[in-house]
């Protein structure tokens, strides 16, 4: 069983539209998680953190963790082109941060 | 410096050399960590350093991956008798411990 998946997509919503990218993690006491944006020939960029039960929203972005199911989201509102990129999901289980293999997501205007 | 900086930013040796990818982290930034990623692939996690001492060093493939921080700051990832398979992106990473970790731009490793 991976540390950490995610779905490779690609996941295609029109301009606008709320994208939902989603994670699943195996080591129950992990504490710390993160949302990362990669972009092609580029590298990944820290997006969001989560350390806690519930939501945590910074701006069109919004963090949801689910720690009974093992779960992590990142939900992007008012999709734009420019939120193209691979979304790397990341969690540390222990002392080391691990990511999943990232989930393609394709904004069509 | 302001960021992560990784040095070189693209590297091309022959088959059986041996290279040395250079990792300079965020100013106070007391944890490091070594990726290597494939075309498609997420990051695969190789090291992790919390100061000077590597923490959990079960990413590297075999023994002739090396890394080593020796002041707690820069890191060199060594790796000896390079084959084809060794050819990848290889990313370094700096945080203050627990929290998101931010990357440097990469060094590209080819090897022919």
């Amino acid at each position: 069983q991976k540390e950490v998946e995610q779905n490779s997509g690609p996941l295609s919503v029109p301009e606008g539209a709320i994208a939902s990218l989603n994670c699943t993690y195996s080591d129950r006491g992990s504490q710390s998680f993160f949302w990362y944006r990669q972009y092609s020939g580029k590298s990944p960029e820290l997006i969001m953190s989560i350390y806690s039960n519930g939501d945590k929203e910074d701006g069109r972005f919004t963090a949801q963790l689910n720690k009974a199911s093992q779960y992590v989201s990142l939900l992007i509102r008012d999709s734009q082109p420019s939120d193209s990129a691979t979304y790397l999901c990341a969690v540390i289980p222990g002392n080391k941060l691990v990511f999943g293999a990232g989930t393609i997501l394709r904004v069509k205007s | 410096g302001a960021g992560v900086s990784q040095t070189p930013s693209n590297k091309v040796t022959e088959k059986g050399k041996y290279v040395e990818l250079r990792c300079d982290p965020i100013s106070g930034h007391t944890a490091l960590y070594w990726y290597r990623q494939s075309l498609g692939q997420g990051p695969e996690f190789l090291i992790y350093f919390q100061g000077t001492g590597a923490a959990d060093d079960s990413g590297l493939p075999n023994d002739r991956f090396f890394a080593v921080r020796p002041e707690g700051s820069v890191s060199t990832l060594k790796i000896q008798r390079t084959e084809r398979g060794d050819s990848a992106v290889y990313l370094c990473a700096s945080s203050l411990g627990g929290g998101g970790a931010f990357f440097g731009q990469g060094t590209r490793l080819t090897v022919v």
